[in-house]
């Protein structure tokens, strides 16, 4: 079955620490591959997307990910993070089926990132 | 003003009851989805439209179902509520054609419903 893992549950950082979540996908057909970012209170809001071409894909916040084909990953890095960032962070991956149908949006668990001061 | 819209936002009920909970958006797009959200399970599919004629289940439909009464509106209802209902709901909506039919339409989600059943 095609799934999504988020390995981490919680990461706590100090502000100005580098983080990386991690997120890896079952399947090495094509895919679709998104961030979403869940402030407290509120609903989700794309943080970024791959969808082809350069593996590395940046948001207007300093967040970026990148596509590792052959380990089947889409890790999300940021190198000095804010206290604004803390939020509950979902990868979400949508599987491209054979015969080129697409599958719905399947999430992971999600990551909750707490920056301390 | 928002453009995906959940009433209500809070609602308690007790077991048995049926509720029904609201979405409706000023968007323009056809596709229409519900999740749930349950802490430490991520977001799982209910029902999506992709039409105001088309419904189809997700991963988790029992004991919920759904109307799509029109472009705008997608209501989501629970027949006879279970304590093990008790989540946070979700309406997303998305437009493929943005993504000019390549499957990367981004999901816009309201600010959700969160439902408690005694």
């Amino acid at each position: 079955a095609q799934s999504v893992t988020q390995l981490d549950s919680q990461v706590p950082v100090f502000e100005e620490a580098p983080v990386e979540l991690r997120c890896n996908y079952s399947s090495s057909v094509s895919v679709y591959l998104f961030w979403y970012v869940q402030y407290p209170n509120q609903g989700l809001q794309l943080l970024l997307k791959y969808l082809s071409g350069s593996t590395l894909v940046k948001s207007i916040n300093g967040f970026e990910a990148e596509f590792n084909k052959s380990q089947t990953s889409f890790h999300l890095r940021k190198p000095s993070v804010h206290i604004s960032d803390t939020a509950e962070y979902f990868c979400a991956v949508r599987f491209m089926n054979y015969g080129g149908s697409q599958g719905n949006l399947i999430f992971g668990k999600g990551t909750k990132l707490s920056v301390k001061p | 003003d928002a453009d995906v819209t959940q009433t209500p936002r809070n609602r308690i009920t007790k077991t048995g009851k049926r509720i029904m909970l609201e979405c409706s958006q000023t968007k323009g797009h056809d596709r229409m989805y519900w999740y749930r959200q349950d802490p430490g399970l991520g977001l799982r599919l209910i029902y999506y439209s992709f039409d105001v004629k088309d419904i189809n289940k997700g991963e988790i439909s029992d004991g919920y179902s759904v109307s799509r009464q029109a472009q705008a509106k997608f209501s989501l209802s629970l027949e006879s509520a279970i304590p093990n209902q008790t989540a946070l709901y979700f309406c997303a909506t998305s437009d493929p054609g943005l993504a000019g039919g390549l499957g990367w339409d981004e999901q816009f989600f309201g600010p959700g419903t969160r439902l408690t059943v005694l």
